[in-house]
């Protein structure tokens, strides 16, 4: 059964640096999407992107916060200067239509 | 504004019958989502109402009343394995998922 992926499973970082998350959405969908998780915290929605651009994006991402799908498969979300605060798990989904389904998740520890 | 009200945590005993009940307030609604999430894993999806009434998938079952911004998601047989948080979220008139912070099943012998 197809599956979303992502890469790597766990970052570690220095406050300032930039990082990319990559994510393999699952082939014939449309729909693409960004989510993170503060431990113990409920999910929040990042942005979400259709078409090659973004089709909606919450208050959390904000110009430190990019997205960018490089090629017929690969899905990225780049932060350009990670603050402590952004130590999160961070979650694609894909859809086709309405069902997101999630990829594994990356661990981001900002230090 | 928008809105998810979960028990923050429901203990069952495995074989039994659990049922998570979720109440709403989105801006619009395209539907309810149920997601099942174990402790450092991505949500998995269980299940998704449209229309009022009540939707069978094996052990478990979710229902919807649209009128009352109400929904619940059914257990049935629990096994250990269900132990896990399962989060309630509606889509609103942007088709955005809205999340709830989920209910924690703690599942006994």
């Amino acid at each position: 059964e197809p599956e979303v992926t992502q890469t790597p499973s766990h970052q570690v970082t220095q406050m300032g640096q930039e990082v990319i998350l990559r994510c393999v959405p699952i082939s014939n969908h449309l729909y693409f999407y960004w989510y993170r998780q503060i431990l113990g915290q409920k999910v929040e929605f990042l942005v979400s992107f259709y078409n090659n651009e973004i089709s909606e994006k919450s208050e959390i991402f904000d110009d430190q916060f990019s997205v960018e799908r490089p090629d017929g498969s690969n899905f990225t979300l780049k932060i350009r200067s990670t603050k402590l605060e952004d130590s999160a798990m961070y979650f694609c989904a894909s859809s086709q239509q309405e069902t997101q389904y999630f990829g594994p998740g990356t661990r981001l520890l900002v230090l | 504004g928008q809105n998810i009200d979960q028990p923050t945590e429901m203990t069952a005993t495995e074989g039994a019958i659990v049922q998570i009940n979720c109440t709403y307030q989105t801006s619009g609604f395209n539907g309810l989502f149920w997601y099942q999430q174990h402790a450092g894993e991505a949500p998995t999806f269980l299940s998704y109402n449209v229309l009022d009434g009540l939707e069978e998938k094996g052990r478990f079952s979710s229902f919807l009343s649209r009128s009352k911004g109400y929904s619940y998601l059914l257990l049935k047989e629990l096994q250990m394995k269900d132990s896990a948080s399962y989060l309630c979220a509606p889509v609103d008139s942007n088709y955005q998922l809205i999340w709830g912070a989920g209910t924690k099943l703690i599942i006994k012998p």
